[in-house]
């Protein structure tokens, strides 16, 4: 499979712990994005990078929440001291060079569960 | 502040019943416009997009979607629905990169 893959699919926490999620775009990428999607609603954007550059944060993306991608390739976002409200899906995509912003291939997701 | 909404949460329809499905944008500038689709149990894919020129634009699976600039409005439609195109649709706007809320379809076979 060569689409973008999330690791892990679930996560279920207490509430105070810190997480971490994993993107991996598809090969060649450079553009990567993340988005957190609750339930009714659609992706609402948090971060993007080109290439290892963060290029773009949401006001959305509280100081507890940050994300990395230090070689240009896969990225992280870890979510400090988690609250109830962070339970959602987050939504990795990638897109190549060449295409529109927007025009992105999205992954599985990480569905998190704050108890 | 920059949205983007979708008129209709849920719509139900019988098989080879005609599909429109509405989106408006509130930004005022230039805009690239997507229709997404998200199968049951599936990633989010896109349908297809509007940059510039013909304000028709043509997807996959006999999807098309109008830009009516003057209207703030990229309206998905499809002369005939199967049962298969039962998903939830989003509409995206970029810049600002926003997406709106989805309307369920649900095709009755």
């Amino acid at each position: 499979d060569t689409g973008v893959s999330q690791n892990p699919r679930h996560k279920i926490t207490k509430r105070g712990q810190n997480v971490t999620f994993r993107c991996d775009p598809i090969s060649e990428h450079n553009r990567l994005y993340w988005y957190r999607q609750t339930l009714g609603q659609g992706p609402e954007f948090l971060t993007y990078f080109q290439n290892e550059a963060q290029l773009e944060k949401s006001r959305l993306l509280s100081d507890r929440f940050s994300a990395e991608r230090p070689k240009g390739s896969f990225s992280t976002l870890e979510i400090q001291r988690t609250e109830q409200g962070d339970s959602a899906m987050y939504l990795c995509a990638s897109s190549a060079p060449g295409l529109a912003d927007n025009e992105q291939f999205f992954g599985p997701g990480t569905r998190l569960t704050v108890l | 502040a920059q949205s983007v909404s979708q008129h209709n949460h849920h719509v139900i329809l019988s098989e080879a019943a005609s599909l429109e499905l509405g989106c408006n944008y509130s930004y005022g500038g230039t805009v690239n416009l997507f229709w997404y689709v998200q199968y049951p149990g599936q990633h989010l894919q896109l349908l297809l997009k509007y940059f510039s020129g013909d304000p028709l634009v043509k997807g996959i699976k006999g999807f098309e979607a109008e830009f009516i600039k003057s209207k703030f409005s990229f309206n998905l439609r499809k002369p005939s629905v199967q049962w298969s195109d039962t998903a939830e649709y989003f509409c995206a706007v970029t810049p600002p990169r926003v997406f709106g809320p989805g309307t369920r379809l649900s095709v009755l076979p």
